[in-house]
């Protein structure tokens, strides 16, 4: 149980391009998601928590237009990252709850490389 | 903020040792959790920790959630070639109605290298 997937698990984009990266929960409704980003050997950054229905709250120093979060159902979550720059290039991992506040379960992770 | 120290950065052991690696918190926290990370992979949840004081096993894993709540450390005995990754603590703010509440605070990490 407690199974979350991410879609792509590595994509390449072009500078100037928008990319969307899926999070989906395949056994349980997810409440929660939350957005992260890993750069190499370091510890994942919480971007932003998303609850079903309403809108993505943002931790401090995340660009909200820039990634863009939508939790449109309880098993899906969408991570919209706008106008990639290279320096957006990262591992973007997503996680999800079913009931808050207690253990979160991850995806794979998306590499995302932006040309 | 919220600052979660891990200790050791990297071990580098030979298989079959024994390995401990412990978390450190300026802060308090209900729950403690213990993730592996594997190369290109998401963290894998390996042990939760809901009380203070809790000592909890998992195979050949063992965690325990310090008695201030400020802390935990996580054993792996007779460690074994696929036990290599990053090892992540993490707390969770429960607290009702804070701007932490449900997020999770992680370690640095500790790389583990286990050799044959």
């Amino acid at each position: 149980g407690a199974v979350v997937s991410q879609h792509p698990s590595w994509v390449i984009c072009k500078s100037g391009t928008s990319v969307k990266i899926e999070c989906r929960s395949l056994d349980f409704q997810a409440t929660t998601m939350f957005w992260y980003r890993q750069f190499p050997k370091q510890s994942l950054m919480l971007m932003a928590t998303s609850n079903e229905g309403s809108k993505a709250t943002y931790e401090q120093g995340v660009e909200k237009d820039k990634f863009l979060i939508n939790h449109a159902s309880l098993t899906l979550s969408t991570l919209t990252v706008t106008s990639a720059h290279p320096e957006d290039s990262s591992f973007y991992i997503c996680s999800a709850s079913d009931r808050a506040p207690y253990e979160q379960y991850f995806g794979p992770g998306t590499r995302l490389t932006v040309t | 903020g919220q600052q979660l120290n891990q200790s050791p950065q990297s071990m580098f052991i030979q298989e079959g040792e024994d390995v401990s690696m412990n978390c450190t918190s300026s802060s308090i926290f209900n729950t403690w959790l213990w993730y592996k990370q594997e190369p290109g992979e998401g963290p894998v949840l390996l042990i939760a920790l809901y009380k203070a004081g809790e000592l909890t096993s998992n195979g050949r894993l063992t965690a325990q959630f310090g008695i201030t709540r400020k802390d935990s450390f996580l054993n792996i005995s007779a460690s074994i070639p696929s036990d290599v990754g990053i090892y992540f603590c993490a707390g969770l703010s429960s607290r009702a109605g804070g701007t932490s509440y449900g997020k999770l605070t992680f370690g640095q990490g500790t790389i583990l290298t286990v050799h044959p």
